[in-house]
């Protein structure tokens, strides 16, 4: 049973245009949400988080949208670079010490 | 200075074989994760220790043993390996209460079972 769904395997942005990551979820209960990026054998790196408790999230050029009644966040990257290809991966938790991942986004940001 | 550094980064073994992968963070977090990701790139979580005492035991095999000698490390061992085992596996840490910075990962271990 998939609880966090990232249904976009891939995506492909020009250089300097927003990229817009998508995540869906299942159970209202996730009280808090973190995207993380992950180049090729590295781990996954935090990006930005966001609570339940919010509907918007800002870093930079990394903005988090949640909509709580849609069970969907949102990763926009604006503008995006070619240093931003890498895959993304959604998590949301139900407490202090689990998080459920998505399977992950890969993005190509094209010169 | 690494934070989260895992050892080893490759791991090729047989069937049947008892296998370690060491983690160790020097981030002074209390928590620590071992995470596995499969062929399906499911980030799945396995284990997770706060102040070396075990808080979550997803359903894993029990050949899977962690153990944290102490809250800077938590090792991995695996008793005979399967073909099923093969994947990479994921050394985390956080602090309780700072749930805005997720955690932060090793660079994982990838573990062939051949």
């Amino acid at each position: 049973d998939q609880q966090v769904k990232q249904n976009s395997p891939s995506l492909s942005v020009q250089e300097g245009r927003i990229s817009i990551l998508n995540c869906d979820y299942t159970n209202s209960m996730f009280d808090y949400f973190l995207w993380y990026k992950k180049y090729p054998a590295e781990g996954p790196t935090f990006l930005i988080s966001i609570s339940s408790i919010k509907d918007k999230n800002e870093d930079g050029r990394f903005t988090v949208f949640l909509n709580k009644s849609a069970k969907h966040l949102s990763l926009h990257i604006v503008p995006s670079q070619p240093g931003d290809s890498a895959v993304y991966f959604c998590a949301a938790s139900l407490g202090t010490y689990k998080y459920i991942f998505g399977t992950g986004t890969r993005l190509k940001v094209l010169a | 200075d690494t934070a989260v550094s895992q050892t080893p980064k490759y791991l090729v073994t047989q069937m049947g074989n008892d296998k370690s992968i060491k983690c160790e963070q020097n981030l002074g977090h209390d928590t620590m994760y071992w995470y596995k990701q499969d062929s399906k790139k499911f980030l799945k979580i396995m284990f997770s220790y706060n102040n070396k005492e075990l808080i979550i035991n997803e359903t894993v095999p029990n050949r899977f043993s962690p153990k944290s000698p102490d809250k800077a490390h938590l090792n991995l061992h695996i008793n005979s390996l399967e073909l099923g085992d093969s994947a990479v596996y994921f050394c985390a840490s956080s602090q309780e209460g700072d749930r805005a910075y997720g955690y932060t990962f090793g660079s994982g271990t990838r573990l062939t079972v051949v």
